[in-house]
């Protein structure tokens, strides 16, 4: 099956820094989704983007709908070490199909 | 407060025998989802079900199966467990089809189960 492509695999960052990821698909998506997982636990729902070009923050976080709805951007800004986590992008194409990105580990350094 | 619950968060079984995983979510939301989460795959589409009596084969389904016979439950059957069965199960649940939050899916906490 298809899978997203998410970009860093890990990333290692000091508090404080801003963290940016993405998020590339060979087809046509209609929603993206970014969720947050911590260890041992399920993932969370952080950001749902539903248009195009559509930016939409949820406190520190900032996520894009790519023009192309072929990509999505997740920014998190002055980052805390209760960041730390595996980050996955989401999305439906145009056949209602739903798919997950393979995750970026991100590692912040007090 | 609504959520999404699952039984057992660790399990132990034998290769062969029967194992179901449990899950049960208070949201009253139609879809119901199973993935399977391993390192460098990430979660992988089990089985889903878009409403009581409806399920339908994901990308991984041979060698487990669903029932739904209400809208809260989605217990997730493996027939005869295999090693390769090893991994972290997650069940999740959305609004139904055609509702602007449809794609929007919640979790529940996992179940890691181990095949020896």
């Amino acid at each position: 099956g298809q899978q997203l492509n998410q970009s860093p695999q890990s990333m290692f960052i000091q508090e404080g820094e801003d963290v940016s990821m993405n998020c590339t698909s060979s087809s046509i998506f209609n929603t993206w989704l970014w969720y947050k997982q911590d260890p041992g636990e399920g993932p969370v729902l952080l950001i749902a983007l539903y248009k195009a070009g559509e930016l939409t923050s949820n406190g520190r976080l900032t996520a894009q709908f790519g023009i192309t709805r072929k990509d999505s951007f997740l920014n998190i800004s002055a980052s805390i070490p209760s960041d730390v986590g595996i980050y996955f992008c989401a999305g439906t194409n145009t056949g209602n199909q739903f798919y997950f990105g393979t995750g970026t580990s991100l590692t912040v350094i007090p | 407060d609504a959520e999404i619950t699952q039984s057992p968060r660790h399990k132990i079984t034998e290769t062969g025998r029967q194992v179901t995983l449990a899950c049960h979510q208070t949201w009253n939301h139609n879809n119901m989802f199973w993935y399977r989460q391993d390192l460098g795959h990430g979660l992988r589409l089990i089985h889903y079900s878009y409403g009581v009596q409806d399920t339908n084969k994901g990308e991984v389904s041979d060698g487990y199966s669903v029932s739904r016979s209400n809208t809260e439950d989605l217990p997730l059957t493996l027939e005869s467990a295999a090693s390769s069965q090893t991994s972290v199960y997650f069940c999740a649940s959305s609004a139904a089809l055609g509702l602007a939050t449809t794609n929007e899916q919640f979790f529940g906490p996992g179940t890691r189960l181990t095949v020896l």
